[in-house]
């Protein structure tokens, strides 16, 4: 089974500063998402990766970004938190995403005071 | 743009019930649909998916099925149990970009017993 770890389930940061939320997942998937949860919205995908240093921006990228410098690893940056982004961030991996579905970790619900 | 819909944001039955969610897609090029659920304070997992060469595909007390004239996708669950109580998501992958998967906004099934 794929198991996709998010380091944290739960994290209260204030505003401005620099947030790191990790995901790391073990089954050589090339392929690693990241989300937003919020009510009502849905998911919402900030950015993806192809391949490890490859990320592409998704529909919501403005204020985040990522690193990919390994393939197990797919990290979201927020580089100086807002209160708008007070969220559930979930991260996910895919063998392929156009014909294979994704696995999703258990998410890290962030708040920004 | 096109996105994908759900036409109950909260649906409600008996246990024992069958239970239908719709999803409406609006991308034509769309060829690989996904169910997930997600349960409280989880990640959205895979349910079921289905190719848009197929009409039906069965699982464990799962069906999906794809019009693709109307372009709608629907979720019957047979005999629902308490445990199916969740947030159902429709995705859609589309053919020929990023293969990235666009999600609907979710509904919320409640099974009371």
């Amino acid at each position: 089974d794929v198991k996709v770890t998010q380091s944290s389930r739960y994290l209260v940061k204030r505003t401005g500063e620099k947030v790191f939320l990790e995901c790391v997942q073990d089954m050589d998937h090339e392929n690693m998402f990241w989300y937003r949860q919020d009510p009502g919205l849905g998911l919402r995908l900030i950015y993806f990766s192809y391949d490890v240093k490859m990320k592409e921006k998704g529909d919501i990228p403005e204020g985040y970004s990522v690193s990919r410098e390994k393939k197990e690893r797919f990290s979201l940056i927020l580089e100086s938190a807002s209160t708008n982004q007070t969220s559930m961030y979930l991260c996910a991996s895919s063998l392929f995403p156009g014909s294979s579905p994704l696995h999703f970790g258990n998410g890290t619900r962030l708040t920004v005071t | 743009g096109e996105s994908v819909g759900l036409h109950l944001p909260t649906l409600s039955v008996q246990e024992g019930d069958n239970s239908i969610i719709n999803c409406a897609y609006s991308n034509s090029a769309s060829d690989y649909f996904i169910w997930y659920k997600q349960e409280s304070g989880k990640g959205p997992q895979f349910i079921i998916d289905i190719r848009s060469n197929m009409d039906k595909r069965q699982g464990q007390r799962v069906t999906v099925l794809l019009n693709k004239t109307v372009k709608h996708l629907s979720l019957q669950i047979a005999a629902t149990q308490p445990g199916d109580s969740a947030v159902y998501f429709c995705a859609e992958n589309i053919k020929g970009g990023s293969y990235i998967p666009t999600f609907g906004r979710g509904t919320s099934l409640i099974v009371h017993p």
